[in-house]
C-alpha cells in the first residue's frame, strides 16, 4: 500500500517561501507509471492541482502559479519537493501531495500553512 | 481552464435514500472525469474515474454517468458513512481542475 506523507513548516511569513517535503513509502517515485503532485484546498474552499513531476524530472505546473512554483525529487529518499514563493494569505490552504496515474489514486493527509505574520 | 461547476452546493437527504450529484463542465472533458470523497480532516479518496468506473474497493452503490460537459454521480442508497463532501475532477485539459464540491449531509 502506497503511503504519502507531508511535512514541513505549518506557518509561513508574507512574501516568504514556502517550502513543504512528501515522503512515499510503499511504491518508488522514479516509477515511469505515475505523476507526483501537489494539491492545495484552501479552508472552506475547493481543490486546486497546483503541479506535478515525473520520473523523468520532467515537471508540470498549473499556468496560475507557474511564475512561483517549483517542484523536484530526491529519488535516492523517495521524496519530492514543493516551493512556493512570495506567499500571501491567499495562499493559506491545507497542502496535500498525492500519486497520479490518470487520476489522484493515493494521497497524504494534508498538511495546513497559514500564511500570516 | 474548464471549469468545472457542481449542483446543487448542499444535498440535505436521510440515509436509505438515493443521491443524485451533477458536475458541469464549461467545455467537453470527453470520459475524463473522477469523482472523490472527501470527509472532514480527511484527504480526499478517489470513487470514480473515467466518468463509471468504481475505483478499487468502492461499493456498487456509487455510480458514474455521462460524457461531454453533463456528469452525474449516483449513490443509490446512503448509508451513514457517505455523508461527506464530493468533488469531480477532470484530466482532460492541463490544467486540470476541480469542481467546488456538493455537501452531503443529514436531513
Amino acid at each position: 500500500q502506497v503511503q504519502l506523507q507531508e511535512s514541513g513548516p505549518g506557518l509561513v511569513k508574507p512574501s516568504e517561501t514556502l517550502s513543504l517535503t512528501c515522503t512515499v513509502s510503499g511504491g518508488s517515485i522514479s516509477s515511469r507509471l505515475y505523476f507526483w503532485g501537489w494539491i492545495r484546498q484552501p479552508p472552506g474552499k475547493g481543490l486546486e492541482w497546483i503541479g506535478s513531476i515525473r520520473y523523468s524530472g520532467n515537471t508540470y505546473y498549473n499556468p496560475s502559479l507557474k511564475s512561483r512554483v517549483n517542484i523536484s525529487a530526491d529519488t535516492s529518499k523517495n521524496q519530492f519537493s514543493l516551493k512556493l514563493t512570495s506567499v500571501t494569505a491567499a495562499d493559506t490552504a491545507v497542502y496535500y501531495c498525492a500519486r497520479k496515474w490518470n487520476y489522484l489514486d493515493f494521497w497524504g493527509q494534508g498538511t495546513l500553512v497559514t500564511v500570516s505574520s | 481552464e474548464i471549469v468545472l461547476t457542481q449542483s446543487p452546493a448542499t444535498l440535505s437527504l436521510s440515509p436509505g435514500e438515493r443521491a443524485t450529484l451533477s458536475c458541469r463542465a464549461s467545455q467537453s472533458v470527453s470520459s475524463y472525469l473522477a469523482w472523490y470523497q472527501q470527509k472532514p480532516g480527511q484527504a480526499p479518496r478517489l470513487l470514480i474515474y473515467d466518468t463509471s468506473t468504481r475505483a478499487t474497493g468502492i461499493p456498487a452503490r456509487f455510480s458514474g454517468s455521462g460524457s461531454g460537459t453533463d456528469f452525474t454521480l449516483t449513490i443509490s442508497g446512503l448509508e451513514p458513512e457517505d455523508f461527506a463532501v464530493y468533488f469531480c475532477h477532470q484530466r482532460s485539459n492541463w490544467p486540470q481542475t476541480f469542481g467546488q464540491g456538493t455537501k452531503v449531509d443529514i436531513k
